[in-house]
């Protein structure tokens, strides 16, 4: 099993609608959760960090933790083609300092 | 505020040769990470370090590949000798020293080893 798991996708959403990316994580003990967003050529770029379960929202995107289920998920709302990239999801393992990474999901906006 | 800068942005190069990436962290940050990130394997943590410290080496495939941190401001990674299959991006990040904290990625650089 992988530690960090991700849809490769694509997942293709219309323009206008909710985008939901999923990621699961094997580590129970892990403290931080991060989403990088990455454009084809380019490096990630963080777009959200979560630490508590519940909620947290930062204009269009709403990061979801759920300690117990091990899952993550980021919601997109109000999808724009410009959003289209790869959206990869990070876990941060409990007594150390780096980061396992998924292979991230590959979205798709269509205008 | 500067970003992380890494160096060269591409290299191609002869198989066998040495091949060294360099990076510049943030001003402050004393956290550093090498990243290689290819189509098959996704970003995969080579080495990081914390205040100029390997830490964790245990994703350096091989005795071909070598990190060094001589200061705050600078590291290198090599690859002695170079072979095709270490063709990929290499991307090094950086944060302040607690593992909570983001990550902040520079621009890479693209390896080609023909």
């Amino acid at each position: 099993q992988k530690e960090v798991e991700q849809n490769s996708g694509p997942l293709s959403v219309p323009e206008g609608a909710i985008a939901s990316l999923n990621c699961t994580y094997s580590d129970r003990g892990s403290q931080s959760f991060f989403w990088y967003r990455q454009y084809s050529g380019k490096s990630p770029e963080l777009i959200m960090f979560i630490y508590s379960n519940g909620d947290k929202e930062d204009g269009r995107f709403t990061a979801q933790l759920n300690k117990a289920s091990q899952y993550v998920s980021l919601l997109i709302r109000d999808s724009q083609p410009s959003d289209s990239a790869t959206y990869l999801c990070a876990v941060n393992p409990s007594g150390t300092y780096k980061y396992i990474f998924g292979t991230g999901t590959r979205l798709k906006v269509l205008a | 505020d500067a970003g992380v800068i890494q160096s060269p942005r591409h290299e191609v190069t002869e198989m066998g040769q040495e091949v060294t990436l360099r990076c510049k962290p943030i001003s402050g940050h004393n956290s550093l990470f090498w990243y290689r990130q290819t189509m098959m394997r996704g970003l995969e943590l080579l080495i990081y370090f914390n205040n100029n410290v390997p830490i964790d080496d245990s994703g350096m495939p091989e005795d071909r590949f070598s990190a060094k941190m001589p200061n705050a401001s600078f590291s290198t990674l090599k690859i002695q000798p170079s072979e095709p299959r270490d063709s990929a991006v290499y991307f090094c990040a950086s944060s302040t020293l607690q593992g909570d904290q983001p990550q902040h990625f520079g621009d890479g650089t693209r390896l080609s080893i023909l």
